[in-house]
């Protein structure tokens, strides 16, 4: 397992368009997470699975986001309607919950035209 | 106020000068405190996992932990120019990471 894996690295979309991103942890991890990052900014805190149950969802996440994690393994990320402001860089995470250190993917970044 | 604060840089130095890096938190309740480097359009790749107060070795770097004043540091030593990057702090309260908003350095040889 070479680690955290994010699909598609790079994303250029219309406004109004919906787009999907997705995450593939590392295997023996239960744990994954969202974070979003905008240049010059540390990563924002988006939601947390632990196995297939979303325990955690921060405020930054609005209705038009929706994150699953249907088998406890891979999770997809998707923004529906996206705006300009939705452009940044998608980071996901695993880690598994004995040990709490995240390992981050090499990120999905968006931009929204 | 943010819960982390880190100063943003950037943070020029000399190759082979000792770099500090710090960050301050409001949330007593952070029990454990990573470093994380970034390179530019890069994931972040951590560096540091400490969880109690005092010093923590590994190679060049050392991170420092003092909970009583809510304050954590990290050292490099002999700064090279492949250090060049953004460095992150992140605390950890049990169930997410909330991080600083990273300081740049750049070493020059």
């Amino acid at each position: 397992d070479t680690g955290v894996s994010q699909d598609p690295r790079h994303k250029i979309t219309k406004r109004g368009q919906n787009v999907t991103f997705r995450c593939d942890p590392i295997s023996e991890h239960n744990r994954l997470y969202w974070y979003r990052q905008t240049l010059g900014q540390g990563p924002e805190f988006l939601t947390y699975f632990q196995n297939e149950a979303q325990l955690e969802k921060s405020r930054l996440l609005s209705d038009r986001f929706s994150a699953e994690r249907p088998k406890g393994s891979f999770s997809t990320l998707e923004i529906q309607r996206t705006e300009q402001g939705d452009s940044a860089m998608y980071l996901c995470a695993s880690s598994h919950s004995s040990t709490g250190e995240l390992f981050f993917g090499e990120g999905s970044r968006l931009t929204v035209l | 106020q943010k819960e982390v604060e880190q100063d943003p840089g950037p943070l020029s130095v000399p190759e082979g000068a000792i770099v500090s890096l710090n960050c301050t938190y409001s949330n007593s309740a952070f029990q454990y405190f990573m470093w994380y480097r970034q390179y530019s359009r890069k994931g972040p790749e951590l560096l540091m996992y400490t969880y109690s107060s005092g010093n923590k070795e590994d190679g060049r770097f050392t991170a420092q932990v003092d909970k009583s004043s809510k304050y954590i540091s990290l050292f490099i030593r002999d700064s090279q120019p492949s250090d060049s990057a953004t460095y992150l702090c992140a605390m950890d309260a049990g169930n997410m990471l909330t991080f600083g908003g990273g300081t740049r350095l750049m070493v020059k040889p």
